[in-house]
């Protein structure tokens, strides 16, 4: 069965630091991949996402992740946050060629930048 | 500028009554969803839509109602049948390249029982 695993609820940086929010799934078909960003009282929006071709993707916004197909993850990263990135994150998987018409989305992991 | 828009943002129902959270979306997007968001939980999905006069139940529908006579529209109706409605509530939709685009969201309706 289809699930999606945010390996961590809050993750809590300093501003210009590093951050990795962690993104593993099950299937047994080839996925569709998203990041969406919620900021609060909002709807999500979508971040970046991985379809096909490059592992590697990346947001206009300075974030970037990569599909592990072998390790079952997309892990979304960067490489020096702002406090402006305060949020939830959702990871969310599609299934199947022509992507289902139902997605799984993560539980979320709440990111908080300090000042 | 295309999008969904939800109303209202904040909802209040007392016991036993019924409630309609709109969704309108002018994205002429085919399919329409509506989730719930409770804290620490992700979204679940309520029920879709991928096609006017056509909708299916989510994984929790109980409790729920919706309606799709018009592409533009996906009313949710919370009835009394719904024991625990306090939550956020998101509407969503997907064009027809249905996986490519992800979805567009609303932004949002808090329904709280008073």
């Amino acid at each position: 069965a289809q699930s999606v695993t945010q390996l961590d609820s809050q993750v809590p940086v300093f501003e210009e630091a590093p951050v990795e929010l962690r993104c593993n799934y099950s299937s047994s078909v080839s996925v569709y991949l998203f990041w969406y960003v919620q900021y609060p009282n909002q709807g999500l929006q979508l971040l970046l996402k991985y379809l096909s071709g490059s592992t590697l993707v990346e947001s206009i916004n300075g974030f970037e992740a990569e599909f592990n197909k072998s390790q079952t993850s997309f892990h979304l990263r960067k490489p020096s946050v702002h406090i402006s990135d305060t949020a939830e994150y959702f990871c969310a998987v599609s299934e199947g060629s022509t992507g289902g018409f139902k997605t799984i989305f993560g539980a979320g992991t709440r990111l908080f930048v300090k000042a | 500028d295309g999008g969904i828009t939800q109303s209202p943002k904040y909802l209040f129902r007392k016991e036993g009554q019924n409630v309609t959270l709109s969704c309108e979306q002018n994205l002429n997007h085919d399919a329409m969803y509506w989730y719930r968001q409770d804290p620490g939980q992700g979204l679940r999905l309520i029920y879709y839509s991928q096609i006017v006069n056509d909708f299916q139940k989510g994984d929790i529908a109980e409790g729920y109602s919706v309606s799709r006579e018009k592409k533009e529209s996906f009313p949710l109706t919370v009835t009394s049948a719904q024991k625990n409605p306090t939550a956020f509530y998101l509407c969503a939709s997907r064009g027809a390249d249905r996986v490519l685009g992800g979805y567009t969201f609303g932004s949002g309706t808090r329904l709280t029982v008073v």
